[in-house]
C-alpha cells in the first residue's frame, strides 16, 4: 500500500535555526513528490515538485531533496513566518490522479 | 495570480441534508479534484475529473457523493444525504496537464454537519 509519514510531528525552532523536516514515502513507482505548506484553517500552498532521486529545489529559505525512499525539507535561518504545517505528499505511477498525503510537521518558529 | 475559489467558506447543515459546495478552478486547467481534511487528520483525495467524467475515485466517494461541472467554470461536490462524519474541510484542487504537474488548492469549504 502506497504510504507517507513525516517526522517530526512537530517541531519547534529559535528564529534563525536551521534545521530539516523528514518525509519517508513507500510507493509503487514514483511519478512525483509535492511539498506544501498549510496554514491553520487554509488550503495546502504549493512549495515544491520533485520528479527523481538526486533532484534538489529551493525557494527563499526552503530547499527541498529527494532520494529513492524520503525527501527533505531543509529550512536555513527560519523567520517567525515560516511557522506552518509542512505537508509532504506523493503522487504513484499506477495511480494517473491520486496524491496520498502524509500527517505533515507543525512548524513553530520563536522570535 | 490565478488561484482556485471555493464557496462557501463555512457552511452548517442538518444531518440527512443535501449540501452543494462549489469551486472555480483555474481557468485553463483541465483536471479538477475534490479532497478533504477532517479536523486534525490528513489531507484525503475524494475524486478527480477530466473530461466531463469522474477518473479516479477514493472508497470515501461512495453514492452519497457526486460531482458535476454544470458549465465552463463551475466545478461542484453535492453530499446528499449529509451524516455527522462527513464534517470537514474539503479542499478543491486544479491542474492544467496530466500525472506529476502541479495540484493547486483552493482555501476551502469548512462543512459543519449537526
Amino acid at each position: 500500500e502506497d504510504q507517507v509519514t513525516q517526522s517530526p510531528e512537530a517541531l519547534r525552532l529559535q528564529e534563525g535555526e536551521s534545521s530539516s523536516l523528514n518525509c519517508s514515502y513507500t510507493v509503487s513507482g514514483l511519478r512525483g513528490l509535492f511539498w506544501y505548506r498549510q496554514d491553520p484553517g487554509k488550503g495546502p500552498e504549493f512549495l515544491f515538485t520533485l520528479y527523481s532521486a538526486g533532484e534538489e529545489k529551493e525557494k527563499e529559505r526552503l530547499k527541498a531533496t529527494l532520494t529513492k525512499k524520503e525527501s527533505f525539507l531543509h529550512i536555513t535561518a527560519p523567520k517567525p513566518e515560516d511557522s506552518a504545517t509542512y505537508l509532504c505528499a506523493v503522487q504513484a505511477k499506477t495511480s494517473y490522479d491520486k496524491v496520498i498525503f502524509g500527517p505533515g510537521t507543525s512548524l513553530s518558529v520563536i522570535p | 495570480e490565478p488561484e482556485v475559489t471555493q464557496t462557501p467558506s463555512h457552511q452548517v447543515t442538518q444531518m440527512g441534508q443535501e449540501v452543494i459546495l462549489r469551486c472555480v478552478p483555474i481557468s485553463n486547467h483541465l483536471y479538477f479534484y475534490w479532497y478533504r481534511q477532517i479536523l486534525g487528520q490528513k489531507v484525503e483525495f475524494l475524486v478527480s475529473f477530466y473530461n466531463n467524467e469522474i477518473s479516479e475515485k477514493s472508497e470515501i466517494f461512495d453514492d452519497q457523493f457526486s460531482v458535476e461541472r454544470p458549465d465552463g467554470s463551475n466545478f461542484t461536490l453535492k453530499i446528499r444525504s449529509t451524516k455527522l462524519e462527513d464534517s470537514a474541510m474539503y479542499f478543491c484542487a486544479s491542474r492544467s496537464s496530466p500525472a506529476g504537474n502541479t495540484i493547486y488548492f483552493g482555501e476551502g469549504s469548512w462543512l459543519t454537519v449537526v
